[in-house]
């Protein structure tokens, strides 16, 4: 099973960028890149995925590398809400065999 | 749809006895998925079900664990014999394809065995 590395955790600057790195040396060819993040008492929230193309969506931007060994989650503006534990999974494409490792993620502070 | 629906949100047990927790995915995802979380980790996979099958279930989990997904549509998700170290957040998700789509995850169950 394919893991993921991400620092433990990040701070921020309200009304910033903000860029989290997951490393995925690892990575196959049929692996998608996932982003969650996760709210304290709350179950984790689907943000983002992208296989090799760069991708944006109303949340956030992803960037993959070109040899997709890593990948980078970029909030445009950073808000307190945005304050969460951030994770980056490899998930298969569609195959029968669906299990993913999620790592520790990464702490995201947003300072006022 | 509202999401994925976890019930209950809080169990207190005590040790040795079974809880059950179940789960009712969106309704037009196939694919049904449980995890445990403990404070400061990420999601643990414990098992996962594509329609009523089973097709994975982690190693981790002992014969005390047990899930099942009759007629493909709610989950549920039993622990016989609780031990302390079951205390934790129990999460569901559900998705409608593999790594073309993105999970659901519901609230969870916190589990507390004393």
């Amino acid at each position: 099973d394919a893991k993921t590395t991400q620092p433990n955790s990040m701070e921020s600057n309200e009304e910033e960028p903000v860029h989290l790195p997951c490393n995925h040396s690892t990575i196959s060819g049929t692996d998608y890149i996932h982003w969650y993040r996760q709210l304290p008492s709350q179950g984790p929230e689907y943000v983002i995925h992208g296989l090799t193309s760069n991708v944006n969506n109303r949340m956030a931007s992803l960037a993959i590398a070109e040899d997709r060994k890593s990948s980078t989650l970029i909030l445009h503006r950073a808000t307190l809400r945005d304050a969460a534990v951030y994770y980056c999974i490899l998930r298969k494409g569609e195959t029968s065999y669906d299990k993913v490792i999620f790592g520790p993620g990464t702490s995201l502070s947003v300072i006022p | 749809d509202t999401g994925v629906s976890q019930d209950p949100r809080h169990k207190i047990t005590k040790r040795g006895q079974n809880v059950t927790f179940r789960c009712d995915p969106i309704s037009e995802h196939n694919r049904l998925y449980w995890y445990r979380q403990t404070l400061g980790q990420g999601p643990e996979f414990l098992t996962y079900f594509q329609n009523e099958a089973q097709l994975e279930k982690s190693r981790l989990l002992s014969d005390r664990f047990s899930a099942e997904r009759p007629k493909g549509s709610f989950s549920t998700l039993e622990i016989q014999r609780t031990e302390q170290g079951d205390s934790a957040m129990y999460l569901c998700a559900s998705s409608s394809s593999g790594g073309l789509d993105g999970y659901t995850f519901g609230s969870g169950t916190r589990l507390t065995v004393v």
